[in-house]
């Protein structure tokens, strides 16, 4: 089974702090997400990536960055948290191809006071 | 441009009762089509998709869902609901090659006794 791993379930961070996201998946595969996810408006991509050190900005990428250093891993970071980054953060992954399914890491809720 | 529309946000049923949740897309061809489900807490897990072919698609979980194309619609539905299938769902459209998935803002479901 396809496994993908969020380094937190939970995040408290203050005002003007740098957060940094982690997310692996052990399943080799080329695509990358990060999605924030709020109550009414559904998922909403931020940055995802189709290999190592690319990325390419998704609907809402102001805030945040991202790295992909190695194929396992997608990092999102917060280079100065604000309050409305207050959210639940996916990380999905998907293998090349046209399959389109993705899969999904259990989520961070970052609070942000 | 694709998009996806879930005119539901919330809906309660009764255990036992049959289930159908609503999904329009708009798209110009035949889109790939998925339902994710995301229990509390949890990531999303894909239900089922559709790409082509028999438009009556069986998923996990005993969901199946129908795509009409006249209707452009990709309606879920389950006979018998089971108090574990309260969660959200959403639905999702693509419309192939380096598109990115589009989710719609999701139906939230509770299943009463």
């Amino acid at each position: 089974d396809v496994k993908v791993t969020q380094s937190s379930r939970y995040l408290v961070k203050r005002t003007g702090e740098k957060v940094f996201l982690e997310c692996v998946q052990d399943m080799d595969h080329e695509n990358m997400f990060w999605y924030r996810q709020d109550p009414g408006l559904g998922l909403r991509l931020i940055y995802f990536s189709y290999d190592v050190k690319m990325k390419e900005k998704g609907d809402i990428p102001e805030g945040y960055s991202v790295s992909r250093e190695k194929k396992e891993r997608f990092s999102l970071i917060l280079e100065s948290a604000s309050t409305n980054q207050t959210s639940m953060y996916l990380c999905a992954s998907e293998p090349t191809g046209y399959s389109y399914e993705q899969y999904f890491g259990p989520g961070t809720r970052l609070t942000v006071t | 441009a694709q998009s996806v529309t879930q005119p539901d946000i919330h809906i309660t049923v009764s255990e036992g009762a049959s289930l159908e949740l609503r999904c329009n897309y708009s798209y110009g061809a035949t889109p790939y089509l998925f339902w994710y489900v995301q229990s509390p807490g949890q990531g999303l897990q894909l239900l089922l998709k559709y790409f082509s072919g028999d438009t009556l698609v069986q998923g996990i979980k005993g969901f199946e869902a129908e795509f009409k194309r006249s209707q452009s619609s990709f309606n879920l539905r389950k006979p018998s609901v089971h108090w574990s299938d309260a969660a959200e769902y959403f639905c999702a459209v693509n419309s192939g090659g380096y598109q990115k998935v589009t989710f719609g803002t999701g139906t939230k479901l509770q299943v009463i006794p």
